[in-house]
């Protein structure tokens, strides 16, 4: 139980395109969604808190334009990048959270975003 | 701000010998620890956790005491596989619907 998905799992795209990062909670309901970034050999930073149904809460320095994150039901979020840069390349990382709470996240494989 | 400080690796040990990976915290109030494992391609998951001070998580032979006196969440295991190698994340949560603050992680290999 508490599978989480994520799609696609490498994307290349080139400079200035869009990117949609898909996130599922394949066999519960998450009220609420969060996204991560992974530098090479780094930790995992916290994006933003996506509630069902509510705009997303970004993090000091996540600029809300520039990563779109749309949770419009309760077993899928997505992050749009748009305008992708070169800087933007990253793993990107999404968990979810039971409805129950308790803390327990459960995360996605994570997608690998290459902009050229 | 809340912050997470873990041994930085790689740590590299022979099969059967004993694990530990240090994790302080440093946190207002009261939060959840958790230790997270990841898999060489795979997401990560959640090994053990602890919400309250003195809680022992354990898992899969693995052990870590919420010791609130130290800020510490160190994890243990007294005879480590080979299956064990992976990247360990140290994590804290302040509580309810908020995001997970990490540790760097720690790359663990174990040497047959």
């Amino acid at each position: 139980g508490a599978v989480v998905s994520q799609h696609p799992s490498r994307v290349i795209c080139k400079s200035g395109t869009s990117v949609k990062i898909e996130c599922r909670s394949l066999d519960f309901q998450a009220t609420t969604m969060f996204w991560y970034r992974q530098f090479p050999k780094q930790s995992l930073m916290l994006m933003a808190t996506s509630n069902e149904g509510s705009k997303a809460t970004y993090e000091q320095g996540v600029e809300k334009d520039k990563f779109l994150i749309n949770h419009a039901s309760l077993t899928l979020s997505t992050l749009t990048v748009t305008s992708a840069h070169p800087e933007d390349s990253s793993f990107y990382i999404c968990s979810a959270q039971t409805s129950g709470g308790a803390d327990t996240q459960y995360f996605g494989p994570g997608t690998r975003l290459t902009v050229l | 701000g809340d912050s997470v400080t873990q041994m930085e690796g790689p740590v590299t040990l022979s099969e059967e010998a004993f694990l530990t990976i240090n994790c302080t915290y440093t946190a207002t109030g009261y939060p959840s620890l958790f230790w997270y494992v990841q898999y060489p391609g795979e997401g990560l998951q959640l090994l053990l956790k602890a919400t309250k001070a003195d809680d022992k998580g354990s898992n899969k032979g693995f052990e870590a005491t919420y010791r609130k006196e130290t800020t510490s969440f160190h994890l243990e295991k007294g005879s480590v596989q080979v299956s064990d190698s992976a990247v360990y994340f140290c994590a804290l949560s302040a509580g309810g619907a908020d995001g997970l603050t990490f540790g760097k992680g720690t790359h663990l290999i174990i040497q047959p």
